[in-house]
């Protein structure tokens, strides 16, 4: 299954809106339990990844409510609602639906 | 709280081989599958590999089948990625990662490989 993401790159003002998308090549919507296999993450220098969404859009404990997931089968979107300094990272999204997971190649966010 | 700690990175030759290791602490390794991401220079995170949480089921990406394998030993709390036949292709950052709930949501520090003559 491959990921694609776009943009590769975003800029956008503080206080502003961020959406980063994701195009998987197959579905990832498993009928039998109606979930969507997908997460986003987001990594800052020298840091290791850090899980914020789930199931598409389930949102992991402790990560602000600014940050949202949408979408299902094969595109899928990550929304920032109001940009803040620290959100300035790296975004991947990852498929965990086949047995070879695969992430999307990433998205860098910037401020303006 | 839950601790991940990669070893046995380093500078290895083309052709080489490494061990890499995580020790896991802080909660019941035995119980999660196991996974090995690996992030080349200034690149973008790669699945490596994962391994079930007995160790019966391997599963590896197309670029490293046949050259790295996985294993665990759950009596040491702790995972295993055997490199063999390393090309300057596997200069990486290799983090080890685990899914506790339902993917992968803890993640140690990272352990820097780098091929090269």
């Amino acid at each position: 299954i491959v990921m694609t993401q776009s943009p590769d790159s975003l800029t956008v003002s503080l206080g502003e809106r961020a959406t980063i998308n994701c195009k998987s090549s197959n579905s990832l919507l498993y009928n039998s339990n109606n979930k969507n296999y997908l997460a986003w993450y987001q990594q800052k220098p020298g840091q290791p990844p850090k899980l914020l969404i789930y199931w598409a859009s389930t949102r992991e404990s402790g990560v602000p409510d600014r940050f949202s997931g949408s979408g299902s089968e094969t595109d899928f979107t990550l929304t920032i609602s109001s940009l803040q300094a620290e959100d300035v990272a790296l975004y991947y999204c990852l498929q965990y639906f086949g047995t070879i997971k695969t992430f999307g190649q990433g998205t860098k966010l910037e401020i303006e | 709280e839950v601790q991940l700690v990669e070893s046995g990175g380093g500078l290895v030759q083309p052709g080489g081989s490494l061990r890499l290791s995580c020790g896991v602490s802080g909660l019941i390794f035995s119980r999660f599958w196991m996974t090995w991401v690996r992030q080349a220079p200034g690149k973008g995170l790669e699945w490596v590999a994962n391994i079930k949480y007995d160790g019966s089921e391997e599963n590896y990406v197309d670029s490293v089948k046949g050259r790295f394998t996985i294993s665990r030993d759950n009596a040491k709390n702790s995972l295993y990625l055997q490199m063999n036949n390393l090309g300057v292709e596997d200069t990486a950052v290799y983090y080890c990662a685990m899914t506790t709930m339902v993917t992968l949501d803890k993640w140690g520090q990272g352990t820097q490989v780098t091929v090269s003559s």
